[in-house]
């Protein structure tokens, strides 16, 4: 099983900032690599595919990279509406198609 | 409009049956993988399982084999995730997912809330 670990579990960040949050792999997962945001009360919703591509009506202040077992996920000049959890997950190689535990983005 | 909605929120006794459902629109069911997923209270998300509604294709996470059966009902659209013997710790939300353009899952229910309490 690939194991996807996520750092920081919390990162503060002041209004207007850049965050930017990783995900690594305990094994090469080429670019199939997908990030999450998810608010309270609500479900995931797809921001990143294929480590780079955002999802349909996704901003562009939303960025990833990556291969293998590196990636990252950048958020330009944090809004309000920007904090929130962010999960990265693997679809390389499954079952099971692994997430990783969550990055809290909370206002500093 | 493709959607999954799910069925309501359902609050159980320890040792009961229970099945809760996720009902596709919009888009052709049996073309795309159903996934089902867990969240436990405060806590992040686990892949439980997941199935193609074409020919039943079923996967299990080897944390939940055993624990749950995944099934669809073609002709409804619609994918169900069921326990035969509910514990305390089955008590989370659950949502169900789909992918429709990519691999990732673009598509998500809204969610089914479970309580297992005496």
């Amino acid at each position: 099983e690939i194991v996807m670990t996520q750092s920081p579990a919390t990162l503060s960040v002041s209004p207007g900032e850049r965050a930017t949050l990783s995900c690594r792999a305990s094994q090469s997962v080429s670019s199939n690599l997908a990030w999450y945001q998810q608010k309270p009360g609500q479900p995931p919703r797809l921001l990143i595919y294929g480590a780079s591509t955002r999802a349909t009506g996704i901003p562009a202040k939303f960025s990833g990279s990556g291969s293998g077992t590196e990636f990252t996920l950048t958020i330009s000049s944090l809004q309000s509406e920007d904090f929130a959890v962010y999960y990265c997950q693997q679809y390389n190689n499954w079952p099971p198609l692994t997430f990783g535990g969550g990055t809290k983005v909370e206002i500093k | 409009e493709v959607q999954l909605v799910q069925s309501g929120v359902e609050v159980k006794k320890p040792g009961e049956s229970l099945k809760i459902s996720c009902k596709g629109s919009g888009y052709i069911f049996i073309n795309y993988w159903i996934v089902w997923v867990r969240q436990m209270p405060g806590k992040g998300l686990e892949w439980m399982g997941i199935i193609y509604p074409g020919d039943s294709d079923t996967r299990y996470s080897q944390s939940f084999q055993g624990q749950i059966t995944i099934s669809v009902d073609k002709s409804l659209s619609t994918a169900y995730l069921q326990w035969s013997s509910l514990r305390a710790s089955d008590t989370a939300m659950y949502y169900c997912a789909t992918s429709l353009d990519s691999d990732a899952f673009n598509i998500w229910g809204q969610g089914t809330v479970v309580t297992v309490s005496s």
